[in-house]
């Protein structure tokens, strides 16, 4: 059983656009809640994180944003840019296992020039 | 090099030999990590460390065996291969729980291993 989920596989986006990326949560232990980048044949890199105690968290082109009582997160990226596509994982961490992190399956993101 | 770093990159093996994947980072890192990545599982912990010689099991490790002599390094063994451990490995590193990084993994390149 998931507790999180990235129900979309696939994204496409024009350039200049806005890129919305979208992963929920059913875990209420979950404190803190990152965002990784992976491009093929490389591992994950951090993007941005977000504590639960906030609702929204800002870096550059990046902005995450949290809704606990949805247990909702979302990742904006704007401008949308081609150096962008790649695949996003959401991550939670569960504040009952210390330092686990918790995976989504991953959204692949296409950015079209 | 700076960072971390696993080897080999790819390896192909055959069912019942026993395979040895390395890791090292240079930040001095507490705590190390591997996962494997699979299609339509994502990450999924295999082993972590908390400090040399503190191991502790993750979310699939029959199968594996871990050892952490060094701070630096963090071996992942497979036994005894079988063609399920097909996969990429990540191995990843974080700082302690008092720094303000502290939630933010850093991952090596992979290794993609293949069993025959």
């Amino acid at each position: 059983d998931q507790q999180v989920k990235q129900n979309s596989p696939s994204l496409s986006v024009q350039e200049g656009r806005i890129s919305i990326l979208n992963c929920d949560y059913t875990n209420s232990m979950f404190d803190y809640f990152l965002w990784y980048k992976k491009y093929p044949a490389e591992g994950p890199t951090f993007l941005i994180s977000i504590s639960s105690i906030k609702d929204k968290n800002e870096d550059g082109r990046f902005t995450v944003f949290l809704n606990k009582s949805a247990k909702h997160l979302s990742l904006h990226i704007v401008p949308s840019q081609p150096g962008d596509s790649a695949v996003y994982f959401c991550a939670a961490r569960d504040a009952g296992n210390n330092r686990k992190l918790i995976w989504g399956l991953g959204t692949s993101l296409a950015v079209n020039p | 090099d700076a960072g971390i770093t696993q080897s080999p990159r790819y390896k192909i093996t055959e069912t019942g030999r026993q395979v040895t994947l390395m890791c090292h980072q240079t930040w001095s890192h507490s705590y190390m990590f591997w996962y494997r990545q699979d299609l339509g599982h994502g990450l999924r912990l295999i082993y972590y460390s908390a400090a040399a010689d503190i191991t502790d099991k993750g979310e699939v490790p029959d199968g594996y065996v871990v050892s952490r002599s060094k701070t630096e390094n963090f071996p992942l063994t497979l036994e005894s291969a079988t063609r399920s451990q097909t996969s990429v490995y990540f191995c990843a590193s974080s700082e302690s729980i008092s720094s303000g990084r502290g939630n933010e993994q850093f991952f090596g390149p992979g290794t993609r291993l293949t069993v025959l």
